[in-house]
């Protein structure tokens, strides 16, 4: 089974509607991200998490809501959904209290969205 | 800001010959940089790391990356290129401090290796 689980994997989409991805971990890591990926515009961040209590945004947070479930767990919602939030998104988790800790991410296999 | 910058979107190289794909950055402080390979339909591999020491860092899958910091470059190398090689590098530097702790990617580079 894969460390970091993002479902659904693929999902279609209209206009207007609420989405949400999901992503649980299973490496015990503090640290959670969700990413979005464009083509030519490699990976911007969305959100960030240091743990159940921290949520901070990233780069491009509008238009996006997040929320940490647990420990192991952030939910990524779109609210109204909108064409150029068309995209592949990846979650990734990263582990603070280790000694070592060097910023490494460990990433999802990633969410298709395409909104019509 | 921390910045990396990839200004090659695509690496053609054939099977055999070595490959080189360019990273440049722009930090503040010591960088932290990063390898990171995506093959289709998968999320992305870490394969490399540098944080202090040698220049010259090996990685996974015999990749390695020179750090430059005259140049600030941090370019990823391998002496010989497999058609298993061909997948999207992503070049990565870490922008931590108060109250952030993140990766700051490239656009990527898709290297190409042909028979």
């Amino acid at each position: 089974d894969a460390d970091v689980t993002q479902t659904p994997r693929n999902r279609i989409t209209k206009t207007g509607k609420r989405i949400m991805l999901e992503c649980s971990q299973t490496k015990g890591h503090d640290r959670m991200y969700w990413y979005r990926q464009d083509p030519g515009l490699g990976l911007r961040l969305i959100y960030y998490s240091f743990d159940v209590k921290d949520i901070n945004k990233g780069e491009i947070s509008d238009g996006y809501s997040v929320s940490r479930q647990a420990q192991a767990k952030f939910s990524l919602s779109l609210e109204s959904a909108i064409p150029n939030q068309t995209a592949l998104y990846f979650c990734a988790t990263s582990d603070l209290h280790t000694g070592l800790n060097t910023g490494e991410l460990f990433f999802g296999e990633g969410s298709r969205l395409t909104v019509l | 800001a921390q910045s990396v910058a990839q200004p090659e979107d695509q690496v053609n190289v054939a099977e055999g010959n070595p490959l080189t794909v360019k990273c440049t950055y722009s930090v503040s402080g010591n960088p932290y940089l990063f390898w990171y390979v995506q093959y289709p339909n998968r999320g992305l591999q870490f394969l490399l790391k540098y944080i202090t020491g040698d220049n010259l860092v090996k990685g996974s899958y015999g990749f390695e990356a020179e750090f430059n910091k005259s140049q600030t470059s941090f370019h990823l190398k391998k002496p010989s290129a497999l058609v298993s090689d061909s997948a999207l590098y992503f070049c990565a530097v870490r922008d931590s401090g108060h109250n952030t702790d993140k990766l700051i990617f490239g656009t990527g580079t898709r290297l190409q290796v042909f028979p």
